[in-house]
């Protein structure tokens, strides 16, 4: 199995512009899940999936961001205008029954 | 919201050495998994244990959830095992994982 995976693995853009983050779980697993990683923060839970049915989004920072799982191969996530706050590293991670496997994360940085 | 509180926060041993990593949490938990992060980034998922003793080769962890603790060893350390371990929990089968600061282990050789 590839494992969950996640592109691009590096981003780097300007204040304002529209960023995509794009995840695919590991076939089978039936939850999906975006996590943010600062170094003030530590590890946060933005939104997670069950069934390609966003579940709890209460970790969303605002409005800015937005997640979808059209399909249960593919996941994005939006950040609409960015801000240099966004920087941080963004991991997906999927699970079948409660083991949560991890991406290498996207390491962003908005300028 | 329930709490994590990983000790210690650092750690530094020499090649051979064996070490105990604690993670304390404030509430009952459905689920308890711990983590490795290497200093490349990647997460590993090492064990999930709400309770009680698992082991996987030279490392063990032991839940005691009614004492609200959870105990990562690792014997005969290697550099390899340098990174930040975490502990993260969830409560009420939300499937929302709540993570610890981490223990940043440095094995020195």
């Amino acid at each position: 199995d590839a494992g969950v995976i996640q592109s691009p693995r590096h981003e780097v853009t300007e204040m304002g512009q529209e960023v995509t983050l794009r995840c695919k779980p590991i076939s089978g697993h039936n939850s999906l899940f975006w996590y943010r990683q600062t170094m003030m923060r530590g590890l946060e839970l933005l939104i997670y999936f069950n069934n390609n049915v966003p579940i709890d989004d209460s970790g969303m920072p605002e409005d800015r961001f937005s997640a979808k799982m059209p399909n249960a191969s593919f996941s994005t996530l939006k950040i609409q205008p960015s801000e240099p706050r966004d920087s941080a590293v963004y991991f997906c991670a999927s699970s079948s029954l409660v083991t949560q496997y991890f991406g290498p994360g996207t390491r962003l940085t908005v300028l | 919201g329930i709490q994590v509180e990983q000790s210690p926060p650092d750690l530094i041993l020499q090649e051979g050495a064996n070490s105990t990593l604690r993670c304390n949490f404030s509430d009952s938990v459905n689920n308890l998994q711990w983590f490795h992060q290497n200093p490349w980034g990647q997460l590993i998922n090492l064990f999930y244990i709400p309770s009680g003793t698992k082991q996987n080769g030279r490392l063990s962890a032991t839940t005691v959830a009614t004492e609200r603790y959870s105990l990562l060893y690792i014997s005969s350390s290697q550099t390899t095992d340098s990174g930040v371990y975490f502990c993260a929990v969830e409560q009420g089968g939300s499937e929302k994982l709540v993570f610890g600061k981490g223990t940043k282990l440095t094995v020195n050789p």
